[in-house]
């Protein structure tokens, strides 16, 4: 079992740029959730899923498109990137979300706009 | 405004020293998690707390959560080098599937 994965690793872009960060998980995993990671602030919730096709907003959402198309994937989208956006992004999962679940997290993207 | 407030946000000690991490809120939650996270890395959950009053511990590590479920603390005792690294708790609340971290505290044990 590979876990959770991540691509990339490291990111810069430039202000207006999009893109999409990678997560996959080979566990079958239900319910599956994007972070982002600032100094002094904890782990933040922005988009989760609790199946393929079901999603919703977190604490942060503005900003970021998720999609949830199969169980394994759960990307993430910058529309158009804004220095604010500058972190380090986990993704992760659970069996199903519940509030004694495990969450299994991914290594992180650490992302720069510049 | 963070709904789990830890505190101290820093920790340096000797090895040897015993440490005390709180993890506190103004909301009641179902559960109460406890991660460490090393540089570069993802956080690893520690333990899970749900019962208010509940204490578990994980060889060195003593875990309580608090009687009215709105904090909980994490004790170290005779702390060694390797307990350095990022200590995050993380509460959920039983309606949704949300969790909500905590400001972190980021623990140094000197050799």
């Amino acid at each position: 079992n590979a876990g959770v994965t991540q691509t990339p690793k490291f990111q810069v872009l430039k202000t207006g740029q999009s893109m999409t960060l990678q997560c996959a998980q080979d566990m079958n995993h239900e319910y599956m959730s994007w972070y982002r990671q600032d100094p002094g602030m904890g782990l933040r919730l922005i988009h989760y899923s609790v199946g393929a096709g079901i999603t919703d907003q977190g604490e942060v959402p503005n900003g970021y498109n998720v999609s949830r198309s199969t169980t394994e994937d759960f990307p993430l989208r910058l529309l158009s990137a804004a220095p604010s956006q500058t972190s380090v992004y986990f993704c992760a999962s659970s069996y199903s979300g519940g509030h004694t679940d495990t969450q299994y997290f991914g290594p992180g993207t650490r992302l720069t706009v510049l | 405004t963070q709904l789990l407030e830890q505190s101290p946000q820093f920790l340096s000690i000797q090895e040897g020293e015993n440490l005390t991490v709180y993890c506190n809120s103004s909301s009641v939650f179902s559960s109460l998690q406890w991660y460490r996270q090393e540089p570069g890395e993802g956080p690893v959950l520690l333990v899970t707390v749900v019962t208010g009053g509940e204490v578990k511990k994980l060889k060195r590590l003593t875990f309580q959560f608090g009687d009215a479920r709105k904090d909980s603390s994490l004790h170290i005792t005779a702390a060694q080098p390797g307990d350095t690294g990022l200590y995050l708790c993380a509460g959920a609340r039983r309606a949704g599937n949300q969790f909500y971290f905590g400001t972190g505290t980021s623990l140094t044990v000197i050799p």
